[in-house]
């Protein structure tokens, strides 16, 4: 089971910031917090990843809670590519093993 | 572009006929896996390979069989392909540290089975 609890659908309006939440309650000293999206009909896409500091690429930036219990991925400036379904999935320690929840389907609109 | 592709991307097939999947990758990666997405489902692995000749099942291998004789091929084999596996199959790559794994995925194959 998937060890993340995410919205369903957010909307977002071109140009602005995209907020995305992820509760990760029970997530272990050594686990990362990984995010990825898949655009409709394609392959997932890693986005950016995090054990306990604030991390930003190029896509992303992602904030993570100092309990780390929950994170929140930001998209700076939203556009009508970033429409997809972004999962949170929280891996690491033993584990190689990604395990994909539903996810959060994020509509940009124009 | 993680230097992923799959063969064939799309394919029909009949029950009980033996079916191959094909993922390539060019970068040299240690591990690859296989998994499967069906909606309400999110994306499942099937199975995975962590060098030549060395795989391991996922959370639903049963029906699949794997191989990995080269590294840069991971074929996934349904000896009798049944109804139930029509999906979207897709290959991911990584180079698992023991702390973190960033997978990188394929395009997908999506399979029908009449």
């Amino acid at each position: 089971d998937a060890k993340t609890t995410q919205p369903p659908s957010m909307d977002c309006a071109e140009g602005r910031a995209a907020n995305l939440p992820c509760n990760h309650s029970t997530i272990s000293g050594n686990e990362y917090v990984y995010w990825y999206r898949q655009i409709h009909s394609q392959g997932p896409q890693y986005i950016i990843h995090g054990l306990k500091n604030n991390e930003t690429n190029e896509m992303a930036s992602l904030i993570i809670t100092e309990d780390r219990k929950s994170s929140t991925l930001i998209l700076p400036h939203a556009t009508l590519r970033d429409t997809a379904v972004y999962y949170c999935i929280v891996m690491g320690g033993a584990t190689n093993k990604l395990i994909f929840g539903t996810g959060t389907l994020l509509a940009v609109q124009p | 572009d993680a230097g992923i592709t799959q063969s064939p991307r799309h394919k029909v097939t009949e029950t009980g006929t033996p079916v191959t999947l094909r993922c390539h990758q060019t970068e040299n990666h240690r591990y690859m896996y296989w998994y499967r997405q069906d909606p309400g489902h999110g994306l499942r692995l099937i199975h995975y390979s962590y060098g030549v000749k060395d795989t391991d099942k996922g959370e639903v291998s049963d029906g699949y069989s794997v191989s990995r004789s080269k590294t840069e091929d991971f074929l996934l084999t349904l000896e009798s392909a049944t109804s139930s596996q029509t999906s979207v199959y897709f290959c991911a790559i990584s180079d698992w540290t023991g702390s973190t794994d960033t997978q990188y995925f394929g395009p997908g194959t999506r399979l029908t089975v009449l």
